[in-house]
């Protein structure tokens, strides 16, 4: 297992249209993040799953955004009637819930920009 | 609101010991963690814990509302972002980032 990845890399989309991002985390890791990240910032978390469940999501999640992880293992997110607002870097994060603190693996994210 | 503080620059001599401070207003957050972050790639953990630690060179520090992390040995290869981030046992936040100059 080479960690977390997500795909694509890079997408440039014009304002208006829908994009969507995949994460495939760590295979033996429960829970799955979504953060984003504008330039300057820290990422900030938009959602998480235990599983297939959807355990909270951030007020930064609009209507237009949404987060599947239907099996509980790769997750997606869609961003419908993209804004330039959205251009950002999407990443995605996997740990295993165990007793303790549970550490957080990133994947490299996904730049969006919006045109 | 949950907040993380870190400063936005700091600046180290190689061979130096480099310290990065962090505090926040995180409710029920009782843990640090310390990310190390190299433009496109993956932000990757140093250290973390509700109590001082340590993972080779780096150093954490440790108070309920408050971190710092220590790096030995500053290197120009350590110049990078480092995100202080706060949580409890699920969602986390994280600070804006110190980016760490390193002055050969």
């Amino acid at each position: 297992d080479t960690g977390v990845s997500q795909d694509p890399r890079h997408k440039i989309t014009k304002r208006g249209q829908n994009v969507t991002f995949r994460c495939d985390p760590i295979s033996e890791h429960n829970r799955l993040y979504w953060y984003r990240q504008t330039l300057g910032q820290g990422p900030e978390f938009l959602t998480y799953f235990q599983n297939e469940a959807q355990l909270e999501k951030s007020r930064l999640l609009s209507d237009r955004f949404s987060a599947e992880r239907p099996k509980g293992s790769f997750s997606t997110l869609e961003i419908q009637r993209t804004e330039q607002g959205d251009s950002a870097m999407y990443l995605c994060a996997s740990s295993y819930k165990g007793t303790g603190v549970d550490e957080q693996f990133f994947g490299p994210g996904t730049r969006l920009t919006v045109l | 609101k949950d907040q993380v503080f870190q400063p936005s620059t700091v600046a180290s001599s190689e061979g130096a010991v480099v310290e990065i401070f962090c505090n926040h207003s995180v409710s029920n957050a009782y843990n640090f963690f310390w990310y190390l972050h190299f433009p496109g790639c993956a932000p990757r953990l140093l250290v973390k814990g509700s109590k001082p630690s340590q993972q080779g060179r780096y150093n954490m520090t440790y108070e309920r509302f408050s971190s710092s992390l220590l790096i030995l040995q500053v290197r120009e290869a350590d110049a990078a972002v480092y995100y202080c981030v706060c949580g409890g046992y699920q969602k986390v936040t994280f600070g804006t980032g110190t980016k760490l100059q390193v002055i050969p």
